[in-house]
């Protein structure tokens, strides 16, 4: 059974202060996993996927499989940045996702 | 940059009664997707279509469920007899061809109000 465990429901930073929002995954095959984002009164987007090791608005993810982890960073976070952030882990025919962290960030 | 889009934004109904929920995924996706999600849980799998036939589905998809490609372009998600628990906000998603498969785009959502 696939799995997806984002163990901070909120996280609260300051501008430009450093952000990681945490998930770790349980699948038995290769994961293919990805970071949506849902800012306010607006659909689930897609933020990052981890085949295409890109940069979004500033945001990485690494895929660690030692870890089982596939956690979100950025160096300096932005007021635009709150919202609620979705690990989800996909394989053919389904996205599992995680419970959602929802970032605030303070001026 | 074409979107999927989802009818209607809001829909209220009486338990018992059955609701269609509409989407119109992207033109050239292949995969669609439903899932749910209950006012403040996580979003939740409920059901995958491919080439006219439901691809998988999650143990909340039972019975009363059921999805249709009627016409090619929309993509509808029946609930026959409704629950109270079936409240919830619905997401229509798709995925388009190729390498990239499994990048879901959602919808907007309907909101579910069962009373």
């Amino acid at each position: 059974a696939q799995r997806v465990t984002q163990p901070e429901k909120l996280l609260s930073v300051f501008k430009g202060a450093p952000v990681e929002l945490k998930c770790n995954y349980s699948y038995s095959g290769s994961p293919e996993l990805f970071w949506y984002v849902q800012y306010s009164r607006q659909r689930l987007q897609l933020l990052l996927r981890h085949i295409s090791r890109e940069s979004i608005k500033g945001f990485t993810a690494d895929l660690n499989k030692g870890e089982t982890s596939f956690h979100l960073k950025k160096p300096f976070a932005q007021e635009e940045d709150s919202a609620m952030y979705y690990c989800a882990l996909a394989n053919a025919g389904k996205s599992t996702f995680g419970d959602g962290t929802t970032l605030t960030v303070k001026p | 940059e074409p979107e999927v889009t989802q009818t209607p934004s809001h829909q209220v109904t009486q338990m018992g009664q059955e609701v269609i929920l509409r989407c119109v995924p992207i033109s050239n996706h292949l995969y669609f997707y439903w899932y749910r999600q209950i006012l403040g849980q996580k979003v939740e799998f409920l059901v995958s279509f491919y080439n006219n036939e439901i691809s998988e589905k999650s143990e909340i998809f039972d019975d009363q469920f059921s999805v249709e490609r009627p016409d090619g372009s929309n993509f509808t998600l029946k609930i026959r007899s409704t629950k109270l628990e079936d409240s919830a906000m619905y997401f229509c998603a798709s995925d388009p061809p190729g390498q990239s498969s499994y990048e879901q785009y959602f919808g907007p959502g309907t909101r579910l109000t069962v009373t």
